[in-house]
């Protein structure tokens, strides 16, 4: 195991529901990331924090809402989904954020699919 | 406008050959770049990092070499098993105030015994 953990592993929701995503590592990490990776796309980076602070949001609709209460633990939460936002999302975590100077250590991710 | 381009198309070899797999990026000038391998239905798992001024990297049976002038990476599986059958995806330095990371669709490798 890569040391990232994320539950639930499978989520369906429907698009009026209110639901969170979980993310923890046990690497000492200062960053950690989310990631959305939808069929037939790469990987597509949503949010990224250092040191608890949000250092990018990239153009994500405030449908999702990400919170990092500590260095260690970072969630999505996420309301009135589109079935477009069926994909599987990754959280990730490194030393700090140099770029790809810095290794990325992914979770297992959770596979949402919103009807 | 960046783009990064990987195979998209499945790379089918017989075990024990050697695959090569492709990365080739526009309008990036990347100072680092990664290699994950992705099984179906979890999380990429780092490989190997080539810097710019580094030609080749090796890491057991597996090579890549990094062509800044043809803006090109390529990645060998040497001895290929079946349990190398994953997808291979490519990351560099895009633009971005904190030297943001993009990802390429990645290459999916089956190894046919």
């Amino acid at each position: 195991e890569t040391g990232v953990t994320q539950t639930p592993r499978h989520l369906v929701m429907g698009m009026t529901n209110k639901k969170s995503l979980k993310c923890e590592q046990h690497l000492g990490h200062n960053a950690m990331y989310w990631y959305k990776q939808s069929a037939k796309k790469p990987l597509e980076l949503m949010f990224v924090y250092n040191f608890k602070e949000q250092t990018e949001n990239n153009s994500v609709p405030s449908r999702f809402s990400p919170e990092c209460p500590n260095s260690s633990h970072l969630f999505l939460h996420l309301h009135t989904l589109q079935p477009e936002d069926s994909a599987l999302y990754l959280c990730a975590s490194s030393q700090a954020t140099g770029g790809a100077q810095e290794t990325q250590y992914f979770g297992p991710g959770t596979r949402l699919l919103v009807l | 406008s960046q783009k990064i381009e990987q195979n998209s198309e499945a790379l089918n070899i017989q075990e024990g050959k050697t695959a090569t797999l492709t990365c080739n990026y526009t309008n990036y000038s990347p100072a680092y770049l990664q290699w994950y391998r992705q099984d179906p239905g979890r999380g990429p798992v780092f490989l190997l990092l080539i810097r710019e001024n580094e030609k080749e990297k090796r890491k057991e049976r597996l090579k890549v070499t990094f062509d800044t002038t043809l803006k090109q990476s390529l990645f060998h599986i040497t001895a290929s098993q079946p349990a190398d059958s994953a997808t291979y995806l490519c990351a560099l330095e895009g633009s971005g105030g904190y030297q943001k990371v993009t990802f390429g669709i990645g290459t999916k490798l089956q190894v046919i015994p």
